[in-house]
């Protein structure tokens, strides 16, 4: 298995500039995760979906965050517009019910 | 609320010698997990030890080990003849059976000397 993939792994846009993340999970498992890291709050979760469906999206800091899951096997996070505060690292996750998530290797957003 | 707080920022120790991170969690449930996590400087998240709330057998991985502490909500990291490859920062987490949501520490940055 590949594990959890996500691309790109780093991207720079401008203030204003949408921005699409995306995320590949390991097949089979059924629950998919989006976090932020930053310095500051550390690891934040934005939101997650289960069997496609967002379940909790409490996380997500403004209307400018939004995402989806057309189907089990990729699910982007887009901001539209981007600011420099959107910049950190974007971690997707993939799990079954159960264990501990497996993560992919992050995006790291710079927003300039 | 769940909180897991890791009170250790930093730390440092040589080559060999073994090394405990500490983690303290505030959950009023009865059945959870509890995870440590380490991640290098290439960023990439990795799952160290994994304990399960309702197993009074501390969780075992090679060099890794933890001390959990039901009561006291202590759940510790012993990394024994650390390398330097040990060298990351490392997260402790806390999962609520039932739940989906990974709640994590602030982290400690450890530095492996050689």
């Amino acid at each position: 298995d590949a594990g959890v993939i996500q691309s790109p792994r780093h991207e720079v846009t401008e203030m204003g500039q949408e921005v699409t993340l995306r995320c590949k999970p390991i097949s089979g498992h059924d629950y998919l995760f989006w976090y932020r890291q930053t310095m500051m709050r550390g690891l934040e979760l934005l939101i997650y979906f289960n069997n496609n469906v967002p379940i909790d999206d409490s996380g997500m800091p403004e209307d400018r965050f939004s995402a989806k899951m057309p189907n089990a096997s990729f699910s982007t996070l887009k901001i539209q517009p981007s600011e420099p505060r959107d910049s950190a690292v974007y971690f997707c996750a993939s799990s079954t019910r159960i264990y501990g998530y497996t993560f992919g290797s992050g995006t790291r957003l710079t927003v300039v | 609320a769940q909180t897991v707080t890791q009170s250790q920022p930093e730390m440092s120790v040589q080559e060999a010698e073994t090394v405990t991170l500490s983690c303290t969690y505030d959950t009023s449930e009865n059945n959870y997990y509890l995870f440590w996590y380490k991640q290098p400087p290439s960023r990439q998240m990795i799952l160290v030890i994994r304990q399960e709330a309702y197993k009074q057998q501390n969780a075992t991985e090679n060099r890794f080990s933890v001390n959990f502490q039901k009561a006291a909500k202590s759940f510790s990291l012993k990394i024994s003849d650390s390398q330097l490859g040990d060298t990351a920062m490392y997260f402790c987490a806390e999962r609520i059976q039932g739940a989906q949501k990974l709640v994590f520490g602030q982290g400690t940055r450890l530095t492996i000397n050689p």
